[in-house]
């Protein structure tokens, strides 16, 4: 069965300093992985994506998330938080054999910068 | 180009009445989803919708839900009789295309609150 963990129900960082969101997930075939962040009051927006090629993926707003086949994670990083990247973030996993189109998703980590 | 709307945003019905959820994807997208967030938990998927056709409907937790998608525009999400679980933030998506490497845009959920 496809499965995502989200270890962290919330990571603390000082703005400046750099971050991590973790994410592992499990499939039977090879994976697609999104991220999304949903800021407060907002919907689920899409922030970056695996496919294929390059195992580190770059998205919006500064984020990056590494590919790890053997570690089957997708860690979401960024070099220097800021206080507005203060949200909910959502990795998820698709499995490219699997003929429906849905997205498993982890449980969520929130994630609070201070200043 | 406006994005996936949902209505309303929140909804706070007594237990065994009836809500009706509407989801307006973007235009053009004939890939729809619905999905829902339970008690700060994972965001499970409920069903896809392919134009008017359901394509998978795998996630609906039982009869008391029903999902249409008249003429392969907008659609809604019935629920009735509403039961106390019930609660939660019900999410829809929408994509163009139906490839599993497509990322699916989100409207900003209907929080249902069943009392």
């Amino acid at each position: 069965a496809q499965s995502v963990a989200q270890p962290e129900d919330q990571v603390n960082v000082a703005e400046g300093n750099p971050l991590t969101v973790k994410c592992t997930y499990s499939v039977s075939g090879n994976p697609y992985l999104f991220w999304y962040v949903q800021y407060p009051n907002r919907g689920l927006q899409f922030l970056l994506k695996y496919i294929t090629g390059d195992n580190l993926v770059k998205g919006s707003y500064g984020f990056e998330a590494e590919f790890n086949k053997s570690q089957t994670s997708f860690h979401l990083k960024k070099p220097s938080a800021l206080v507005s990247d203060s949200a909910l973030y959502f990795c998820a996993v698709r499995d490219k054999m699997d003929s429906s189109y849905k997205l498993i998703f982890g449980s969520g980590t929130r994630l609070l910068v201070r200043p | 180009e406006a994005g996936v709307t949902q209505f309303p945003s929140h909804s706070v019905i007594e237990k065994g009445q009836t809500v009706t959820l509407r989801c307006d994807p973007i235009s053009g997208h004939d890939n729809l989803y619905w999905y829902r967030r339970v008690m700060g938990k994972e965001i499970k998927f409920l069903l896809h919708f392919v134009k008017e056709s359901k394509q998978d409907e795998s996630g609906m937790p039982n009869n008391r839900f029903l999902a249409e998608r008249t003429g392969g525009t907008y659609s809604t999400l019935k629920v009735q009789p509403a039961e106390l679980e019930d609660s939660g933030v019900y999410f829809c998506a929408s994509s163009q295309f139906p490839r599993s490497n497509t990322e699916a845009f989100f409207g900003q959920g209907t929080r249902l609150t069943v009392v």
